[in-house]
Formats: C-alpha cells, sequence, structure tokens
C-alpha cells in the first residue's frame, strides 16, 4: 500500500535553532517527492520538489534531503524564525499515475 | 507563477443547503483538483478533472459533485450539505505529469 509517514507530528523549538523533519514513503514506483509549508488556514505552498535522482536541494534555509533506497526524505531548517511556524506536508508522487501521496503533516511552532 | 483562487476564505452554510465552492487558475493548466483537509487525516482527494467537461471521483466523492465547463474553473458543490462536511476545502492545478502544482489559499467551510 501506497502510505507517507511523517514524524514527529508536532515540534516546539526555539527561535534561531535549527530542526529536521523526517519522511518515510512506501510509494513506488517513485516519481518525486515535494516538500510544503501550509501556514494557519492557508493552502500549502510548495518549497522543493526533488526527483529519484536528487539527494540535497536547498531553497534559503530549508533544505531537503531524499534517500532513494531507504525511501526516507528530511526538511532541515536552519536558524529557525517566527514565521516558519507552519504545518509541513511530505508529498510523493507515483511514476505513470502521477498520482500524489500526502503525509499528515508535522506542526511546527517556533517560540522567541 | 501561477495563481490558483479560491472565491471564499470563510463560509458558514446551514444544513441541507446547496454549496458552491469556486477555484479559478490562471495559467492554461489542464488539471484540476479538489481536496478536503481535517486534522490528523491530511489531505484527502474528492474530484479532479483533466480536461473541460471531464472529471473523475477521488478517494472520496460521496456527497459532492463537481462542474467544469471553462479550463481556467473548476467548481465543487455539495447538493445538500450535511455537518460533517465541516472542513478545509482546497483547490489545486497542474500541468501534465502533477508539473507545476499548486495549491488555492483554502475555503474553510462551516456546515451547522
Amino acid at each position: 500500500k501506497n502510505q507517507v509517514e511523517q514524524s514527529p507530528q508536532s515540534l516546539i523549538i526555539l527561535e534561531g535553532k535549527n530542526c529536521t523533519l523526517q519522511c518515510n514513503y512506501t510509494v513506488s514506483p517513485f516519481s518525486n517527492l515535494r516538500w510544503y509549508k501550509q501556514d494557519t488556514g492557508r493552502g500549502p505552498v510548495s518549497l522543493t520538489i526533488m526527483t529519484f535522482s536528487e539527494n540535497t536541494k536547498s531553497n534559503g534555509r530549508y533544505t531537503a534531503t531524499l534517500d532513494a533506497d531507504t525511501k526516507q526524505s528530511s526538511l532541515h531548517i536552519t536558524a529557525s524564525q517566527l514565521s516558519d511556524s507552519a504545518s509541513y506536508i511530505c508529498v510523493v508522487s507515483d511514476a505513470g499515475a502521477n498520482n500524489l501521496f500526502f503525509g499528515t503533516g508535522t506542526r511546527l511552532t517556533v517560540i522567541p | 507563477d501561477v495563481k490558483v483562487t479560491q472565491s471564499s476564505r470563510y463560509l458558514v452554510k446551514r444544513t441541507g443547503e446547496k454549496v458552491f465552492l469556486e477555484c479559478v487558475q490562471d495559467m492554461d493548466h489542464e488539471n484540476m483538483f479538489w481536496y478536503r483537509q481535517d486534522p490528523g487525516l491530511g489531505l484527502r482527494l474528492i474530484y479532479f478533472s483533466y480536461d473541460v467537461k471531464m472529471k473523475e471521483k477521488g478517494d472520496i466523492p460521496e456527497g459532492y459533485s463537481v462542474s467544469r465547463e471553462k479550463k481556467e474553473r473548476f467548481s465543487l458543490i455539495l447538493e445538500s450539505a450535511s455537518t460533517n462536511q465541516t472542513s478545509m476545502y482546497l483547490c489545486a492545478s497542474s500541468i501534465q505529469g502533477n508539473y507545476g502544482y499548486t495549491f488555492g489559499s483554502g475555503t474553510r467551510l462551516t456546515v451547522v
């Protein structure tokens, strides 16, 4: 069964600290993996998208990694800011059918 | 940048009312999608469309219908709203192969 699991479910960190969010998936055949940021009450906004051949991709203070062998991805946030408080959703697309499989997200709260 | 616009951010409707949620995209995308998002369940696909007048059921189509009369507009219809349809509704669009996948800002629907 194609699934995407994210951990932790929620996380609270101090402003300025780093954090890492995890995404494990069983989607096969794999096409690409995306990380989205969703502010409360808003739609998800794309942070990164990675294909099979990409191990890492950065977008400012956000760095995503992908290990297609172990089917794991992580999103690392450096020097967190209050505006990073949001839900982060991992989405995996399968090859061919182009279906999208969504994780349930990690709720990050950055406190001063 | 692609813009996906949902006509209402917040909506309150009574049980039994017919509800229309509108979504418009401005980049000539072929594919359009409707999701609902509930705590702990993530995003679930209701309906999608890959061309004008075409529609396909997603994972949870019961109680919903859709209309796509023009390429840029995809409407979600609740024929007779019920309290269990209280949710955040997200529209998205993409080009072939789910590239350029972009979400709207969401509509928070409350059925009382």
